[in-house]
Parts: C-alpha cells; structure tokens; sequence
C-alpha cells in the first residue's frame, strides 16, 4: 500500500537553528516525492520536488531510497518557516495523482 | 495572477441534506481534482478528471458523492444526503496537463469547510 508518514503533528525551534521535517514512505516501485506547504491564511502550494534537486527558501530534501525518507531540512529556521508542511508521494505513471502525509506544523520562534 | 476558484468558502448544513461544491480550476488546466481534508489529517483524493473524463474516482464514497467537469472546465462536487462525517474542507486543485507529462505541481484554491450539524 502507498503510504506517507509524518511522525511529528508539531515541531518548534527558535529561529536560527537547524530544522529537519521528517517524512516516511511507503511504496513497492520508483516514487516521487514532493514538499507542500501552506502559510497562514495562503493556498496549499509546492514548495520542492525531489527530482529537481533544488533549494527553495533554503529547504533541501533528499529522497533516501534505503531508509525509504524524505526528509526536510534547512540549516537555519526563520521566522516566515512557519506553516504546514506535507509531505507527498506520487507513484510511477500516475500521472497527477499525489498521496499526502498527515502534515506537519513548524513553528518558529523569534 | 491565475487562481483556483471555489465557492462557497464556508457551508453549514444539517445532515441528510444536500450540499453542492464549485470549482472554476486555472485556465487551460487539463487536470482537475477534488480532495478532502479532514482536520488534521493531510488531503485525500476523491476524484481526478482529465478533461471532462473521470481518471480516478476509488476513493469517492459514491452511494451519496457525486462529480462532474461536463464541459472540461470548471466541476462540481454534490453530497447527497449529508453525513456528520462529511464534515472537513474540501480542496480542488489543478494542474496544467495529465499522466506522466504532469510534473506533480497542483495548484490548490482556498478551499469550501463544510459543516454538517
């Protein structure tokens, strides 16, 4: 069964430490992996994919085929990082169809 | 900037009554698809359209769901009767083309919370 895992409902940490989300997976095949994010009072919206290896807003995320994670870090939470986060996983050809995590909220604290 | 529209935001109905969603998704998006959101819970599929085509509808309860994109453009959700369950925000999302051309990029509007008394 497909499945995504997000252990923590919350996390807190004071700005400028490191942050790190955590994500599980649950998948047979080549899944791909993507962070979503939504900030108070905006719309749900990508903030990376792992296929495209790339920063956004100082977030990486690196898929973990071995340990089946794809967590999200960035090196020095600020204070506009807080918001929901989902996690989300789409398996090979199928086309748009995305299975979220149950989300997780950071908070960060000045 | 283009945007995904839906009405109403809010809708409290009493249960076994029924209750219609609108969704208008951006312009040109092949792509449409309603999920529901319970609190605290991430969003799950209900229905994905390609077109005016339904791609994916396992996971729409069907005895009181229902979905439709007639013309391909915009869609609407109906729940008939209405359960204390139902009660969640419902989120439609588009994207601009389908299968394995799609980049996994959905673009959410703000969403319709219903509340079923």
């Amino acid at each position: 069964a497909q499945r995504v895992t997000q252990p923590e409902k919350l996390l807190s940490v004071f700005k400028g430490a490191p942050v790190e989300l955590k994500c599980n997976y649950s998948y047979s095949g080549s899944p791909e992996l993507f962070w979503y994010v939504q900030y108070s009072r905006q719309r749900l919206q990508l903030l990376l994919r792992h296929i495209s290896r790339e920063s956004i807003k100082g977030f990486t995320a690196d898929l973990n085929k071995g340990e089946t994670s794809f967590h999200l870090k960035k090196p020095f939470a600020q204070e506009e990082d807080s918001a929901m986060y989902y996690c989300a996983l789409r398996g090979y050809n199928q086309g748009g169809k995305l299975i979220f995590g149950q989300g997780t909220e950071l908070s960060v604290k000045p | 900037e283009a945007e995904v529209a839906q009405s109403p935001r809010y809708k409290i109905t009493e249960k076994s009554q029924a209750v219609a969603f609108w969704c208008d998704p951006i312009s040109g998006h092949a792509t449409l698809y309603w999920y529901r959101q319970i609190l605290g819970q991430g969003p799950e599929l209900l229905v994905q359209f390609q077109d005016e085509s339904v791609v994916d509808d396992s996971q729409l309860p069907k005895d009181r769901f229902s979905a439709e994109r007639l013309k391909g453009v915009d869609s609407t959700l109906k729940i008939q009767p209405a359960e204390l369950g139902d009660s969640a925000m419902y989120l439609c999302a588009s994207s601009l083309v389908g299968g394995t051309a799609n980049t996994g990029e959905l673009f959410f509007g703000e969403g319709s919370r219903l509340t079923v008394l």
